[in-house]
């Protein structure tokens, strides 16, 4: 069965500073990938999603995901935090006809003056 | 992106009561629509995957005789939870997508709170 993994619980970054998030997944297929934020009693807005072609894929927002399929990985980056990106950000891989989505656990972004 | 609303944001009821939450699709034609649920500080758990004009197909764990899920239009979904107890206390998400779409947009959510 497909997972999704987010080993960080929460991260600290100061403004202005660059930022990765990662996320590893298990998929016996080529995977859907998607990061979606999700601001404090808000629903999720998509930040950027990969299905296939350049393994760089730009977002909104300023983000950027890489996949790297010998990794199983698909990190979140953005090279300058902003204070409005504290929030919590959430990677999930889609599978199924229906694309049903998994997510993982989900990271804490938390942006220091 | 798609724009997907929902109501109520929030609603507190009373143990035992019924609540129905609506999930609308406003700018595009939904013919699946998903609902999660979301506990304080944690993922979301899907609940249901619902075609348009069919019955919904639930997770394993998810009761459906509680969690009631009709989707009779393309751009609307209800999830009513019948009997409601505290522990149904919870932030529900729906999310849709169109036919042939890849990409699922998410509704605001809501929060229910079960006295």
């Amino acid at each position: 069965a497909q997972s999704v993994t987010q080993p960080d619980i929460h991260i600290t970054v100061s403004e202005g500073a660059s930022l990765e998030l990662r996320c590893n997944y298990s998929y016996g297929a080529t995977p859907y990938l998607f990061w979606y934020v999700q601001s404090p009693g808000q629903g999720l807005q998509l930040l950027l999603k990969y299905f296939s072609g350049d393994t760089l894929v730009q977002g909104i927002k300023g983000f950027e995901a890489e996949f790297k399929r010998s990794q199983s990985s698909f990190n979140l980056r953005k090279p300058s935090v902003h204070w409005s990106d504290a929030a919590e950000y959430f990677c999930a891989v889609g599978a199924g006809g229906f694309q049903k989505l998994v997510f993982g656990t989900g990271t804490r972004l938390l942006v220091s003056p | 992106g798609a724009v997907v609303s929902q109501h109520p944001s929030w609603v507190i009821c009373k143990s035992g009561t019924s609540v129905k939450i609506e999930c609308r699709s406003l700018d595009f034609q939904a013919t699946t629509m998903f609902w999660y649920r979301q506990f304080p500080k944690q993922s979301l758990m899907l609940m249901a995957t619902s075609n348009e004009g069919s019955k919904a197909t639930y997770e394993q764990g998810v009761e459906k005789d509680k969690f009631l899920i009709n989707h009779a239009s393309l751009t609307l979904s209800t999830l009513t939870v019948t009997s409601a107890h505290p522990e149904d206390s919870s932030f529900y998400i729906c999310s849709e997508k169109g036919m042939a779409a890849d990409t699922q947009y998410f509704g605001p959510g809501t929060r229910l709170t079960v006295l």
